[in-house]
């Protein structure tokens, strides 16, 4: 296992479609987090899971944006009915809860385009 | 609320020393990151800092942290043109595991050969 994988890399897509992205976390990590970012901007916090919970969700996933961890080990985030505001690079990481908060590793993110 | 400020840009020369300096608001902040990234890819965890220490040193990275202040910054010894990247500064306000991230701006840093 070599770190967080994301796929697809790049989607472009035109407004209205769905699309979904997947994140395999490093096996051993219990917790899975989605960042958007666009460009010139840090990342912003979107949902975050522990194994197969949905812990929190922020403000920015409006009822168009899902996110599943089925098993507890991958996941997906699906954008329905998409807009060009949604056009940005998702991000993925992964973290595992110890006693220390050695930080999130993240996946190489997937760019999404909406035309 | 939680904030995290960056300056947007430094340029160094290759061979000396860079600093990145960061700014939070939250003073619940538990640990406090430094990320890297390359044109086109992830994040890197560079490193971290709990918030009882006030400085880390990991080979060629110093982190200082003034929580006084809520002050960071990000010491690169040796600078190299590939340490070309932007740095982002994060903080997370939850003990014991990471949370979310609280992400700044990010510093973009040039090295000139």
């Amino acid at each position: 296992d070599t770190g967080v994988s994301q796929d697809p890399r790049h989607k472009i897509t035109k407004r209205g479609q769905n699309v979904t992205f997947r994140c395999d976390p490093i096996s051993e990590h219990n917790r899975l987090y989605w960042y958007r970012q666009t460009l010139g901007q840090g990342p912003e916090f979107l949902t975050y899971f522990q194994n197969e919970a949905q812990l929190e969700k922020s403000r920015l996933l409006s009822d168009r944006f899902s996110a599943e961890r089925p098993k507890g080990s991958f996941s997906t985030l699906e954008i329905q009915r998409t807009e060009q505001g949604d056009s940005a690079m998702y991000l993925c990481a992964s973290s595992i809860l110890t006693g220390e908060a050695s930080g999130a590793f993240f996946g190489q993110g997937t760019r999404l385009t909406v035309v | 609320g939680e904030d995290v400020e960056q300056s947007l840009f430094l340029s160094v020369r290759e061979g000396d020393s860079s600093v990145i300096n960061c700014t939070y608001t939250d003073s619940s902040s538990t640990y406090l990151y430094w990320y890297k990234q390359e044109p086109g890819a992830g994040l890197q965890l560079l490193t971290y800092i709990f918030s009882n220490m006030d400085m880390k040193q990991d080979q060629r990275l110093t982190v200082l942290l003034n929580k006084k202040d809520k002050h960071l910054s990000l010491r690169i010894a040796d600078t190299q043109t590939g340490d070309s990247a932007i740095y982002f500064c994060a903080e997370s306000s939850y003990g014991g595991a990471t949370n979310k991230l609280i992400f700044g701006t990010g510093t973009l840093l040039a090295v000139q050969p």
